[in-house]
């Protein structure tokens, strides 16, 4: 069982869709992660929160707006998808940003976008 | 940022101990080594991390050598359900992302 809970599990939404990915730790940590993942290769760093302000976005489109409203929640709001955005989206937590601060992943939410 | 260096599967039989091999020869003096796994369907497990020794959980044991260019995984007493991919990771980039790489598929047989 992961101590990191997102919601929902499975998402199918159209291109002019509004939906929302919501992510939960009640561990104490001040770090907190979106990743997306692609069938079959590693997950791949989207936006990085460190004591509720975003530190770090890799060039994500601006359709993906993350928001952090608590150190213990983070959302992913999404409108305007692509069908390459299909995909497995994780939320991932960590005592702090640095080195040597291991990161606990929730099972994340499987998008399709038809 | 360091690369791994893993066999792409390999297979153990149940209540055996599962010994997963990873080279990082690239690796620089204050980088992590972490181990993770995903099973189908979920998301990536946290298992276990080190710096220069080694290191024991509830889980498994991590081996890391002297020069630490490589290190091992142990799972002591393998069942079905440590069926997965195990991704050894050594460090992260400039921007805290952990620099998975391919991993290795290991299949627990009855």
């Amino acid at each position: 069982d992961t101590e990191v809970t997102q919601t929902p599990k499975h998402l199918v939404m159209g291109m002019t869709n509004k939906k929302s990915l919501k992510c939960e730790q009640h561990m104490g940590h001040r770090a907190m992660y979106w990743y997306k993942q692609k069938a079959k290769k590693p997950p791949e760093l989207m936006f990085v929160y460190s004591y509720e302000k975003l530190s770090i976005n890799e060039s994500v489109p601006s359709r993906f707006s993350p928001e952090c409203p608590n150190s213990s929640l983070l959302n992913l709001h999404l409108h305007a998808l692509q069908p390459e955005d299909s995909a497995l989206y994780l939320c991932a937590s960590s005592q702090v940003v640095r080195s040597g601060q291991p990161q606990h992943f929730g099972d994340g939410t499987r998008l399709s976008i038809l | 940022d360091a690369k791994t260096t893993q066999p792409p599967s390999m297979d153990c039989a149940e209540g055996r101990a599962a010994n997963l091999p990873c080279n990082h020869s690239t690796i620089s003096g204050n980088e992590y080594v972490y181990w993770y796994r995903q099973i189908h369907s979920q998301g990536p497990q946290y298992i276990i991390h080190g710096l220069k020794n080694n290191e024991t959980n509830e889980m498994a044991s991590l081996i890391i050598t002297e020069d630490r260019k490589s290190s091992t995984l142990i799972l002591p007493h393998a069942t079905l359900r440590d069926t997965a991919v195990y991704y050894c990771i050594a460090g992260m980039d400039s921007n805290y992302q952990l620099i998975w790489g391919a991993g290795t598929k290991l299949i627990i047989k009855p």
